[in-house]
């Protein structure tokens, strides 16, 4: 099981963003983030806790390992609004349930 | 570019069955594995089923283990999923997904549909 924290996160263009996932057992290093807008399905960030998906700004970036593990956003740009899941794959795939950045 | 477009969604009373498409494009199908993972309002995404760039293995989520059935036409680049026995839990956008790690279901999920809305409800 995958929880997350804050379930929601208030801040401004420009600060840091700091969210947390946290698993009930290890997972090793196989974690990854996704960002989901209103209306729009996942996009994937970052997988197995560092390394960026395709096309994913530098300003993302993952740590952590066993059961803790972060996900920081260096400086908020407009459009990093949105909501954040953590996901597992070290059995079947499963998703936290997720920390909402708003303004 | 890779698009994958699902479709079928619909309103259905429980106990019904329904059977939801996707539409691929940009890749060689049959060279890939493909998923289908929903997400129910305000919740986290949830895996339901997996198939190989073969047909199989198949695999499913507990929650649907014998209600749900994964299968693809590569001939007609495609992927559905049966869904029978609808319960008002299945309420949920079903998305069919590629993933990073092709032809293992212990992966990420990169490409995804726009997802197709199913409501289960008398």
């Amino acid at each position: 099981v995958l929880t997350q924290s804050p379930a929601t996160l208030s801040l401004s263009p420009g600060e840091r963003a700091t969210l947390s996932c946290r698993a009930s057992q290890s997972v090793s290093r196989y974690l990854g983030w996704y960002q989901q807008k209103p209306g729009q399905a996942p996009r994937l960030l970052i997988y197995d806790v560092s390394n960026r998906a395709t096309g994913i700004p530098a300003r993302f970036s993952g740590s952590g390992s066993g059961t803790d593990f972060t996900l920081t956003i260096s400086s908020l740009e407009p459009e990093d609004f949105a909501v954040y899941y953590c996901q597992q794959r070290t059995t079947w795939p499963t998703f936290g349930p997720g920390t909402k950045v708003d303004v | 570019d890779v698009h994958l477009v699902e479709s079928g969604g619909t309103l259905v009373q429980p106990g019904g069955s329904l059977r939801l498409s996707c539409l691929v494009s940009g890749l060689t199908i049959s060279n890939y594995s493909f998923n289908w993972v929903r997400q129910a309002p305000g919740k986290g995404p949830e895996w339901l089923s997996y198939v190989g760039s073969s047909g199989s293995p198949t695999y499913y989520a507990d929650s649907v283990l014998g209600r749900f059935t994964i299968s693809r036409d590569n001939a007609k680049n495609s992927l559905f999923l049966q869904m029978s026995s609808l319960r008002a839990e299945d309420s949920a956008v079903y998305y069919c997904t590629t993933s990073i790690h092709n032809n293992q279901i212990r992966t990420y999920f990169d490409h995804w549909g726009q997802g197709t809305q199913v409501s289960v409800s008398s």
